[in-house]
This record gives C-alpha cells, sequence and structure tokens, in this order.
C-alpha cells in the first residue's frame, strides 16, 4: 500500500539545524509532488512547502524562506526538509505529504494523501 | 492568503447522533476543499476530497457539501471510533491553508 514513513524524533539546541526524513514506498516516488506541513503544540497546521522529486524544483512558503530546505534522494525514494537557525517557535511535529501528481502541463495544486506519521522536533536549551 | 474558518474547535458528541463541522473560506475556492480525520500518534486519513466526494473505503456515514466560501463536513450516526480531530484543507491557491481543526469527543 502507499505510505510515507518518517524518521524518529529529534531534540536540538537554539541554532541548530534539523533533517527530517520521509521514505515513500507503494508508488512511484517520482510521479508526485511531496509537500512538508507542521503543527506546533496547540496549533493549527502549516504549509511549509513542496518538492517535485522528478525534478529537484521546491517551493517554499515565504515564511520559511531562506531557512528551509527541501531534497531528495530518489535512488531510496525519501524526501527530506532540512530546516535551520532553529528556533524554540519551531518546536512542532512535522509531516510529509504526497501531493498531486506530477505531469507536463499540470499544477502541483491538489490534495495531500496519504501522509507520513509525523515527527516530533523539540527545541530546547 | 486564504484564510480557513473552522468550526467548532471542540464537540461532544453521543453515539447515534449527527455532527456538522463548518468550514468558512476568506475567499472563492471554488470546490477545492479537502476534510481529513486525524487519530493521536497516527498519519491523517484523508475523507473528503473537492468538497463532496467520499475518498474510497470512507464509511459513507461521512459527507461533505458546500461550494465557493461555506464548506460543512457531516458525520451521521456517529461511532465511537470517530472520536478524532477533524481539520479541512484548501487547495485552490498557494499557500495551501488548514482550518484550526475540531477535536470531537465521543461521550
Amino acid at each position: 500500500q502507499v505510505q510515507l514513513v518518517q524518521s524518529g524524533a529529534e531534540v536540538k539546541k537554539p541554532g541548530a539545524s534539523v533533517k527530517v526524513s520521509c521514505k515513500a514506498s507503494g508508488y512511484t516516488f517520482t510521479g508526485y509532488y511531496m509537500h512538508w506541513v507542521r503543527q506546533a503544540p496547540g496549533q493549527g497546521l502549516e504549509w511549509m512547502g513542496w518538492i517535485n522529486p522528478n525534478s529537484g524544483g521546491t517551493n517554499y512558503a515565504q515564511k520559511f524562506q531562506g531557512r528551509v530546505t527541501m531534497t531528495r534522494d530518489t535512488s531510496i525514494s525519501t524526501a527530506y526538509m532540512e530546516l535551520s537557525r532553529l528556533r524554540s517557535d519551531d518546536t512542532a511535529v512535522y509531516y510529509c505529504a504526497r501531493g498531486a501528481r506530477i505531469t507536463i502541463f499540470g499544477t502541483p495544486l491538489g490534495w495531500f494523501d496519504p501522509w507520513g506519521q509525523g515527527t516530533l522536533v523539540t527545541v530546547s536549551s | 492568503e486564504t484564510t480557513l474558518t473552522q468550526s467548532p474547535a471542540f464537540m461532544s458528541a453521543t453515539p447515534g447522533d449527527k455532527v456538522n463541522i463548518s468550514c468558512k473560506a476568506s475567499q472563492d475556492i471554488d470546490d477545492d476543499m479537502n476534510w481529513y480525520q486525524q487519530k493521536p500518534g497516527e498519519a491523517a486519513i484523508f475523507i473528503i476530497q473537492e468538497a463532496t466526494t467520499l475518498v474510497p473505503g470512507i464509511p459513507p456515514r461521512f459527507s461533505g457539501s458546500g461550494y465557493g466560501t461555506d464548506f460543512t463536513l457531516t458525520i451521521n450516526n456517529i461511532e465511537s471510533e470517530d472520536a478524532a480531530y477533524y481539520f479541512c484543507l484548501q487547495h485552490d491557491n498557494f499557500p495551501l491553508t488548514f482550518g484550526q481543526g475540531t477535536k470531537l469527543e465521543i461521550k
């Protein structure tokens, strides 16, 4: 079945970086956009950006530009999200989610299905 | 940016009840609205796509309605397993945005 499995919880100090992985299975990894979303404690969900696993192209939410980098390794069907210069308010559960199918004239806009199980990142001194 | 205002934030229901969860968009998003269910520690489950279409495998007691700016997720004949966090997602424009979520408790 189509599945996304994320890496385990992380604890980081302010100013450090964190890299979360998302391993895809059950479908053609390069055929669908991959999105990253986060949810801070007691807050709603926040979209961070997407990566096109086929081309490596990315689009980041304005809030995270300059601090987030999304990459992929097609040989192991894995997407990565790295967030740098961490602050305490980056403490959140981070999710990957498969987006729209990649087509020549298509758009990255689309629903998410499935989602990863989430990775808790705690930023604390 | 499209703001999604979801209500209520919390609700309590009894098995057999019917519940409605609302999501209002700050601008017209056609039918580009989706609904998800999430239980603690688990991946979110896709339940309604494009406002009204039930995702395959989801029980028919779930339904969605609406178009433009006003959308509703309805759960008929609620069961105890429906206790979860529900949220909406719009995919009409970037940045993609979410409702603040609804925690549904079953008494």
